[in-house]
């Protein structure tokens, strides 16, 4: 098993653009989650998806949308990149009736 | 709303001393809770969690944790550190059948050689 992978690692941007992280799980998981990380703000949840065919905001869903594809796929779309998005972005996934939580590689954003 | 809190942002420690690293949650009822680590370009990987039963739980590389109720506690402690713990500590609390981990803003340890 990959476990969850995400796409790309690293992505420079241009304010303004526009860009779509990728996130897949393998692990038959109901619920995938999307956060991202900033230095001494630990991650904050930006969207999650209780399962497929649903999603809801978490604490900063500003700026961002998501699209649960099927139940193995979850992306995070920036519609116009903000250098306040630079920012290193989590995807996770967790299986019903547990709340442990199994995290991708994470991938590296940075909005000039 | 729920909130974490960790005590220090930046730990230093030498080689062989003892860790314990703070988490204070905000929350009445019943909860789970998890130390998180992430190793300097690594994905966050679960260290230990806590869902009932004994409050003194045991993780993995020597790592345990104790959740105190009547302290909305769940320290970190490891008896040596080596200079391979060196990395960030995440203290995160969900609400029992909640869907939303609460992440405090972490602890960076280094252990010097």
């Amino acid at each position: 098993n990959a476990g969850v992978t995400q796409t790309p690692k690293f992505q420079v941007l241009k304010t303004g653009q526009s860009m779509t992280l990728q996130c897949a799980q393998d692990m038959n998981h109901n619920s995938m989650y999307w956060y991202r990380q900033d230095p001494g703000m630990g991650l904050r949840l930006i969207y999650y998806s209780a399962s497929e065919g649903t999603t809801d905001k978490g604490e900063v869903p500003n700026g961002y949308n998501v699209s649960r594809l099927n139940k193995r796929e979850f992306s995070l779309r920036l519609e116009s990149a903000a250098p306040s998005q630079t920012s290193v972005y989590f995807c996770a996934s967790r299986d019903r009736g547990y709340n442990e939580q199994f995290f991708g590689p994470g991938t590296r954003l940075t909005v000039l | 709303a729920q909130s974490v809190s960790q005590h220090n942002h930046h730990v230093i420690l030498s080689e062989a001393a003892s860790l314990e690293l703070g988490c204070n949650y905000s929350y009445g009822g019943t909860v789970n809770l998890f130390w998180y680590v992430q190793y300097p370009g690594q994905h966050l990987q679960l260290l230990l969690k806590y869902f009932s039963g004994d409050p003194l739980v045991k993780g993995i590389k020597g790592f345990e944790a104790e959740f105190i109720k009547s302290k909305f506690s769940f320290n970190l402690r490891k008896p040596s550190v080596q200079w391979s713990d060196t990395a960030e500590y995440f203290c995160a609390v969900v609400m029992e059948y909640g869907n939303k981990l609460v992440f405090g803003a972490g602890t960076i340890l280094r252990v010097k050689s």
